[in-house]
């Protein structure tokens, strides 16, 4: 069965750093992107970035270059997502989910339990 | 860059009606690329409907998809108590590459 298992809620200050962590199990790891969303609170979804596994090829969205970074090690079935410098704005559900893509469909199939994070001074 | 607008922002129904969501795309989108989610409160989001009109594992007959090019229509034919939720459409583009979003249509009991 496909999990995706991710690392428990964080409080931090402001110009704080984190890792979060999205482990996946039930499946090959290295062979389907995981992409990370951000949910603000009474928010919508908002499409952070994505990796592949495999080669850890990255794409960010606009929005978000710059703002953290999306890494994965293969060898544990884990991808992150790091701010190095945390804002009050980064307050937010973080939730990653696996991309399943092919010529047919393009879709996030199975989805973390989400990581609530919380930056306040 | 694609937008997604999702109408209505609320859509108020009782049990047993039928539901319409639409997705209305910026430019025209493909629609194998097309997906819906379901979010109930306090959950993580789950996949209803992918390639516009095919219902993910385990998704009731109940749900629906339908569209093309521009427009999107995510149909409930009778409400169930647990379809009260918000609901979201979800667009990839390979120009740029991105995995779009709408805002999201919450359904909720009248």
């Amino acid at each position: 069965e496909v999990h995706l298992g991710q690392s428990g809620a964080e409080v931090k200050k402001p110009g704080e750093s984190l890792k979060i962590a999205c482990k996946g199990s039930g499946y090959r790891f290295t062979n389907y992107w995981i992409g990370w969303v951000r949910q603000m609170p009474g928010k919508g979804l908002e499409w952070m970035g994505i990796i592949y596994p495999g080669d850890s090829d990255t794409r960010y969205s606009p929005s978000f270059k710059g703002q953290v970074t999306i890494s994965a090690d293969k060898s544990v079935s884990t991808a992150y997502l790091q701010w190095s410098s945390l804002k009050a704005s980064d307050t937010a559900m973080y939730y990653c989910a696996r991309l399943r893509f092919s010529s047919s469909w393009c879709d996030f199939d199975y989805w973390g339990q989400g990581t609530q994070v919380t930056v306040s001074s | 860059e694609i937008v997604l607008t999702q109408s209505p922002g609320t859509l108020s129904l009782s049990p047993g009606e039928r539901a319409t969501l639409s997705c209305r795309a910026s430019q025209s989108v493909s629609s194998s690329y097309l997906a819906w989610y379901q979010q109930t409160p306090g959950q993580a989001p789950r996949l209803l409907i992918y390639g516009a009109s095919s219902r993910a594992t385990g998704i009731p007959d109940r749900f629906s998809g339908s569209g093309s090019g521009t427009d999107f229509t995510l149909t409930i034919s009778r409400l169930e108590p647990e379809d009260f939720a918000v609901y979201y459409c979800q667009q990839y583009g390979s120009s740029p590459r991105m995995y779009t979003f709408g805002q999201g249509t919450k359904l909720e009991i009248k």
